[in-house]
């Protein structure tokens, strides 16, 4: 498998423009996690997923962002109207639903990330 | 999820033993200890975890004291490509909860591997 896969590497946009980020997790993992990572703020859990249903998006910070997952193997972070404080790296990870024998390791494994900076 | 403390960060010579260390006194029965590292650029990447037993693979150890407030991950021999910021996180499992936890990363020990 050729691990999570996230499009575009890098995003420049002008405040006001909608920006949408996309995520390809690997195939047969239940759960997807978009994450937001900045100087100021670290890593932040933005929301996850689990078999394509939202489980948690407390981490949204605003309206104006919202994410969707069609299928298992595609998911959209979509930012409107965008603003300069958006800018930050995002990162999208998934992991298989635990099971035997080993029902404790839910490592997670992340994409490169899209580097996304609004002007 | 408990929450960790690590050193903002550390030095290490290559091809000496990294020792990175975790106080997580607040660690709850249903909680592992898991590891990741960020290498510049590039998205967080799994080490290890445990529960209280001793654990060893082919990136790290990870020693668990027996009362389970802290722990220690160690590069047995460190070089330059593990120049990278190491997160401790404890979290609980899915056999306790129904379903996968969120991971909450801090902000972690940046390792400095020189030559």
């Amino acid at each position: 498998d050729a691990g999570v896969i996230q499009s575009p590497r890098h995003e420049v946009t002008e405040m006001g423009q909608e920006v949408t980020l996309r995520c390809k997790p690997i195939s047969g993992h239940d759960y997807l996690f978009w994450y937001r990572q900045t100087m100021m703020r670290g890593l932040e859990l933005l929301i996850y997923f689990n078999n394509n249903v939202p489980i948690d998006d407390s981490g949204m910070p605003e309206d104006r962002f919202s994410a969707k997952m069609p299928n298992a193997s595609f998911s959209t972070l979509k930012i409107q109207p965008s603003e300069p404080r958006d800018s930050a790296v995002y990162f999208c990870a998934s992991s298989a639903q635990p099971g035997l024998p080993d029902t404790t390791n839910e490592k997670l494994f992340f994409g490169s990330g899209t580097q996304l900076s609004v002007l | 999820d408990a929450k960790t403390t690590q050193p903002p960060s550390m030095d290490c010579a290559e091809g000496r033993a990294a020792n990175l260390p975790c106080n997580h006194s607040t660690i709850s029965g249903n909680e592992y200890v898991y590891w990741y590292r960020q290498i510049h650029s590039q998205g967080p990447q799994y080490i290890i975890h445990g529960l209280k037993n001793n654990e060893t693979n082919e990136m790290a150890s990870l020693i668990i004291t027996e009362d389970r407030k802290s722990s220690t991950l160690i590069l047995p021999h460190a070089t330059l490509r593990d120049t990278a910021v190491y997160y401790c996180i404890v979290r609980p499992t899915y056999i306790n909860t129904g379903t996968a936890s969120k991971l909450t990363f801090g902000t972690g020990t940046r390792l400095q591997v020189t030559l």
